[in-house]
């Protein structure tokens, strides 16, 4: 089975910061990867697929990079509304893992 | 647009069954497997099951394997999740997730909807 990890757990930032989440995959994925935005209480909302795809809606300040292993999320300037729980996750198999997550709040 | 409806979540006794329900509209359900994932309090998401747009491949998660069984109706345009054997460990909040991208009847592809979530406690 295919593992996710994520670093780091936890990132306290800055509005106007560019933070960066590293994501590695235990075995090739290729570049079947995506990321995740969550807020408490509601559902996942897609941010990036195939590794470095915007998904439509989102804003640019989202960068999605890597593949095969090693994948990183960075948010290029960080604003108010992007405080959340991140997570990456595989499609390279229906076990669809996710890493653990990475909650950014506010330093 | 894309619709998925939740509804069936709620309160059960551990052994006990519970069935979640999720109506959708707004894109061709019979092009796209579905699939539920869930959330257990402060933890994070976790793949549940998979049926593919013909309904003939079913994959679930070791965790639950046995216990609950997917299930869809095209005439209904729905996806089901009928759990038995409730345990506490199944406490969570379940999510029906449709697929996007292209070839998504049978592979593997990102989610780009998820329902609002169906609170499922089991508890004594």
């Amino acid at each position: 089975d295919i593992q996710m990890t994520q670093s780091p757990s936890t990132l306290s930032a800055s509005v106007g910061d560019r933070v960066t989440i590293t994501c590695r995959a235990s075995q090739t994925i290729s570049s079947k990867l995506a990321w995740y935005q969550q807020k408490p209480g509601r559902a996942p909302n897609l941010l990036i697929y195939k590794a470095s795809t915007l998904e439509t809606g989102v804003p640019s300040r989202f960068i999605g990079s890597g593949s095969g292993t090693e994948f990183t999320l960075t948010i290029s300037s960080l604003q108010p509304d992007d405080f959340a729980t991140y997570y990456c996750q595989q499609y390279n198999d229906y076990l669809f893992t996710f890493g653990p997550g990475t909650k950014v709040d506010i330093k | 647009q894309v619709q998925l409806v939740q509804s069936g979540g709620g309160l059960v006794k551990p052994g006990g069954s519970l069935r979640l329900s999720c109506t959708t509209s707004g894109f061709i359900f019979t092009d796209y497997y579905m699939s539920w994932f869930r959330q257990a309090p402060g933890k994070g998401l976790e793949w549940v099951s998979y049926i593919s747009s013909s309904g003939t491949t079913i994959y679930y998660a070791d965790s639950v394997k046995g216990r609950f069984t997917i299930s869809r109706d095209t005439a209904k345009r729905s996806l089901y999740l009928q759990m038995s054997s409730l345990r506490a460990e199944d406490t969570a909040v379940y999510y029906c997730a449709k697929p996007g991208g292209a070839n998504c009847g049978s592979s593997t592809c990102y989610t780009d909807y998820w329902g609002r979530g169906a609170q499922v406690t089991v508890s004594s």
